[in-house]
């Protein structure tokens, strides 16, 4: 199984400003993906994390808002940008590989945005 | 489209009683399902998943699901329940192709002493 480390994985953040979340795997993996769990709601999925090019975004999700960035196979980054108080969730970082039918996911990360 | 269900938003049973949480999905072709639970303040933790091969799978921490393919159902079962099964529980169906998961709305348990 992949061991998938997020940081950070709490934090309170200020109205209007933006925070990089990290998502570090333990070994090469081919799909990372970003999901959003905003409270008491089930996880929808905001975007692939391709590596060396643009993330692929879900509907309702654009680059401007949460820009991806995944220089290699084991490590992505997702920011949320301008944060508002409808961004305080939990973001997860997924990650799976082509054929090996097990997708993972991170503890998750906790924003609260004040 | 691609969708999951999940009926029962909560459910609550008392400790040693069986379970079930039901799952129902809408997928053209043969799914990849998965059922994944989430503790308070925890990160999600894959139970079970089902690809191929027997419609019965095994589960870690005494769940199993069925795989019912003329139902379109994959429900999640425990002969019974622990306390500490008291969580969030989640069904989810993934295209093979690129793993990108499409969750159900999620079904809380509590467990009744």
């Amino acid at each position: 199984s992949a061991v998938i480390s997020q940081k950070p994985s709490r934090d309170i953040c200020q109205r209007g400003t933006s925070l990089t979340i990290q998502c570090q795997v333990d070994s090469q993996v081919t799909m990372m993906f970003w999901y959003r769990q905003q409270p008491g709601q089930s996880l929808t999925l905001i975007a692939t994390a391709n590596q060396g090019s643009e993330a692929t975004y879900e509907s309702g999700f654009v680059i401007d808002k949460f820009p991806i960035s995944r220089p290699n196979l084991t490590f992505s980054t997702l920011t949320v940008s301008n944060m508002s108080p409808e961004d305080s969730s939990i973001y997860l970082c997924s990650v799976g590989g082509r054929g090996s039918n097990t997708i993972y996911f991170g503890e998750g990360s906790w924003l609260t945005v004040v | 489209a691609q969708s999951v269900t999940q009926p029962d938003i909560h459910i609550t049973v008392s400790e040693g009683a069986s379970l079930e949480l039901r799952c129902n999905y809408s997928y053209g072709a043969t799914p990849y399902l998965f059922w994944y639970v989430q503790s308070p303040g925890q990160g999600l933790q894959l139970l079970l998943k089902y690809f191929s091969g027997d419609t019965l799978v095994q589960g870690i921490k005494g769940f199993e699901a069925e795989f019912k393919r003329s139902q379109s159902s994959f429900n999640l079962r425990k002969p019974s329940v622990h306390w500490s099964d008291a969580a969030e529980y989640f069904c989810a169906v993934a295209s093979g192709a690129t793993n990108k998961l499409i969750f159900g709305t999620g079904t809380l348990l509590a467990v009744q002493p």
